[in-house]
């Protein structure tokens, strides 16, 4: 059985310009969490969606958004990047809201330069 | 102070020998993960613990829930086990977790 998978594995994007990321969550797997990874640091959570409703935000900006469709992929959406938003993007899916098991995917590095 | 603290930082070790990495929080937890993260960036669950004692091969991961602590150790350490290592816990917010900083260890032959 696929884990989770995360779709590019890595990025280049400039200053300004908008970028989307895909995560595709264990099969049975109805929720999908987002953090990122700046480079030495621990992973901050981002949001976290179930049943296709945001069930949870962290501390980031409006230009950070994310959807969830039927199947319970999940989307996250960076509009008018910045340097600072450099880092690696984990997905994690787990069975529902509460779940305490989360299973991560590889991550997407973004480059903004 | 962050919420989670680990600690060491950074770890070096020869092979063999016995490595501690530690993990304090502060705030009411329903679950504590140990997670692997190598080169690369893919993170591995190593162990979910919400009390007592796990052991998976050469790891074993403990927790004190009254101390608000827990210790993840490899015995018998290898080069292979170099990578980060991550203490994260879940609060009572649905599955969000919040993540220490991590500890980089290097095991040299």
């Amino acid at each position: 059985d696929a884990g989770v998978t995360q779709s590019p594995t890595h990025l280049i994007k400039t200053r300004g310009q908008h970028v989307t990321l895909r995560c595709s969550p264990i099969s049975g797997h109805k929720s999908v969490s987002w953090y990122q990874q700046v480079l030495g640091q621990g992973p901050q959570f981002i949001f976290q969606y179930y049943e296709k409703e945001e069930r949870g935000r962290g501390n980031f900006p409006d230009r950070f958004s994310a959807r969830q469709f039927p199947n319970y992929s999940s989307e996250l959406n960076v509009n008018a990047l910045l340097l600072g938003d450099s880092a690696l993007y984990l997905c994690a899916s787990s069975l529902s809201w509460g779940s305490y098991e989360q299973y991560f995917g590889p991550g997407t590095r973004l480059t903004v330069t | 102070k962050n919420e989670v603290e680990q600690s060491p930082q950074n770890l070096t070790a020869q092979e063999g020998e016995f490595i501690t990495i530690n993990c304090s929080y502060s705030v009411g937890i329903s679950a504590l993960h140990w997670l692997q993260q190598h080169p690369g960036g893919g993170i591995v669950s190593l162990f979910m613990l919400s009390s007592g004692k796990k052991k998976h091969g050469r790891l074993i991961a403990t927790i004190n829930i009254q101390e608000k602590h827990s210790s993840l150790h490899i015995t018998a350490s290898h080069p292979r086990d170099s990578a980060v290592y991550i203490c994260a816990v879940g609060g009572t917010s649905g599955s969000r977790l919040t993540f220490g900083e991590g500890t980089q260890l290097t095991v040299n032959p």
